[in-house]
């Protein structure tokens, strides 16, 4: 029972530096999310995906790429890393549930986090 | 657009007192609502869900009711344990999109 997997789980990068979190899920789940979580901010949505070969942004992009080449995968890329994106980062993931016209996501299923420190 | 504003923490308690963690939320729409609870180092479980007027959500003694008319999903429970202590977070999802909002979290500390 994996369910939601994130690598690794700390992180120290030096400004300007690139890299990639993974987060990996075994539910066969077409939803899938990262998000940052910050002190006072609750839960920031970065991007998201509701398959494979589709992504969209949420509510704080800037910085960051994503893909979705498969539906177990959704990796998140710092392009450049900056000190504002120091943080503690979320993969979720979710059954995607149709009702009527609109749809609504079954209940996210968490990873236990990615702590990234940019210096 | 959507929100989700949550009472601020932190709320520290005495063992077996009342919880109340007030959230009320703004949408368009008929949203769902959910509780989430984040224990220390790790990543959101659910804790319970709504997802029409009048609904109640129940789990591990915690309780919301989805109120429509006054936009509103507080979470309660009656007697709380240390092992409560965690982040608590009130969250929305609004039906013409895919995304899911979360609150600011409230601290809940409960001492024995």
């Amino acid at each position: 029972n994996a369910g939601v997997t994130q690598t690794p789980k700390f992180q120290v990068l030096k400004t300007g530096q690139s890299m990639t979190l993974q987060c990996a899920q075994d539910m066969n789940h077409e939803y899938m999310s990262w998000y940052r979580q910050d002190p006072g901010m609750g839960l920031r949505l970065i991007h998201y995906s509701v398959g494979a070969g589709i992504t969209d942004q949420g509510e704080v992009p800037n910085g960051y790429n994503v893909s979705r080449s498969t539906t177990e995968d959704f990796p998140l890329r710092l392009l450049s890393a900056a000190p504002s994106q120091t943080s503690v980062y979320f993969c979720a993931s979710s059954r995607l549930v149709k009702m009527t016209a609109s749809s609504y996501n079954s209940p996210l299923h968490f990873g236990n986090g990615t702590r990234l420190t940019v210096t | 657009g959507n929100s989700v504003t949550q009472m601020e923490g932190p709320v520290t308690l005495s063992e077996e007192a009342f919880l109340t963690i007030n959230c009320t939320y703004t949408a368009t729409g008929y949203p769902s609502l959910f509780w989430y609870v984040q224990y220390p180092g790790e990543g959101l479980q659910l804790l319970l869900k709504a997802t029409k007027a009048d609904d109640k959500g129940s789990n591990k003694g915690f309780e919301a009711t989805y109120r429509k008319e006054t936009t509103s999903f507080h979470l309660e429970k009656g007697s709380v344990q240390v092992s409560d202590s965690a982040v608590y977070f009130c969250a929305l999802h609004g039906g013409a999109t895919n995304k899911l909002i979360f609150g600011t979290g409230t601290l809940l500390a409960v001492q024995p």
